[in-house]
């Protein structure tokens, strides 16, 4: 069974970088697909922010483009968010998953990590 | 960016009822559409794929339909496991993005 559980602080300063780590077991993320991170705001509005490939290649949310940076660890099997400058705005519940390329969905999700922006 | 405007955001339900909830598309996707569940944990999981098709596992009382711009997806009879936030999603193009989400809720 595929799983995903993202890790990281739960709790930014403005101005910072939030930094997360999506751990996935069950599947080697260079055998396929895309590893998405996706994040939920308060308020339940959803936001696609970008992925890396299988192959390493990256594709991110225009609204985003100029602070973030989704890198990986093969030999760990993980794969990373840095989201900088943050402000209050980034406060939300961040999920990695995985994107189905032949069906194109996001199959597979880990759980969620909150992240709060606060002084 | 595509928008996608889900409706109704709030449905108070009973168990045993029928209820469809709406997408629209701010232009037209395709039927490149999917719809996602989540529950009071946070847990999200996928329901359906390109507008119609049930992932596995999915009880078949969940149905989706549409084309172009309208897509709906619809309980056939709420279970007890159905009260939960419900997404859209599109991918006809780049950023791929959600509805603004439907809570179901026990009326």
């Amino acid at each position: 069974e595929i799983q995903l559980q993202e890790s990281g602080p739960g709790l930014v300063k403005p101005s910072q970088s939030l930094s997360l780590t999506c751990s996935v077991t069950g599947y080697t993320i260079t055998s396929g697909y895309d590893w998405s991170w996706i994040r939920k705001f308060p308020g339940n509005k959803m936001e696609w922010m970008g992925y890396i490939s299988y192959s390493g290649s990256t594709n991110y949310n225009p609204s985003l483009k100029s602070r973030i940076s989704i890198t990986r660890d093969t030999s760990k099997n993980q794969f990373f968010l840095q989201l900088n400058s943050v402000t209050t705005e980034d406060t939300a519940t961040y999920y990695c998953a995985r994107f189905d390329t032949m069906d194109w969905y996001f199959d597979f999700w880990g759980p969620g990590t909150m992240v709060t922006v606060s002084s | 960016d595509i928008q996608m405007t889900q409706t109704p955001s709030s449905m108070p339900a009973s168990l045993g009822e029928r209820v469809t909830i709406s997408c629209r598309a701010s232009q037209g996707i395709s039927n490149y559409l999917n719809w996602y569940q989540q529950k009071p944990d946070g847990t999200i999981k996928p329901l359906i794929y390109y507008t119609s098709n049930l992932q596995s596992g999915v009880p078949s009382r969940f149905s989706g339909s549409g084309s172009g711009t309208d897509y709906s997806l619809t309980i056939s009879s709420l279970e007890p496991e159905d009260f939960a936030m419900y997404y859209c999603q599109q991918y006809d193009s780049s950023p791929w993005t959600f509805g603004g989400g439907t809570k179901l809720e026990l009326k």
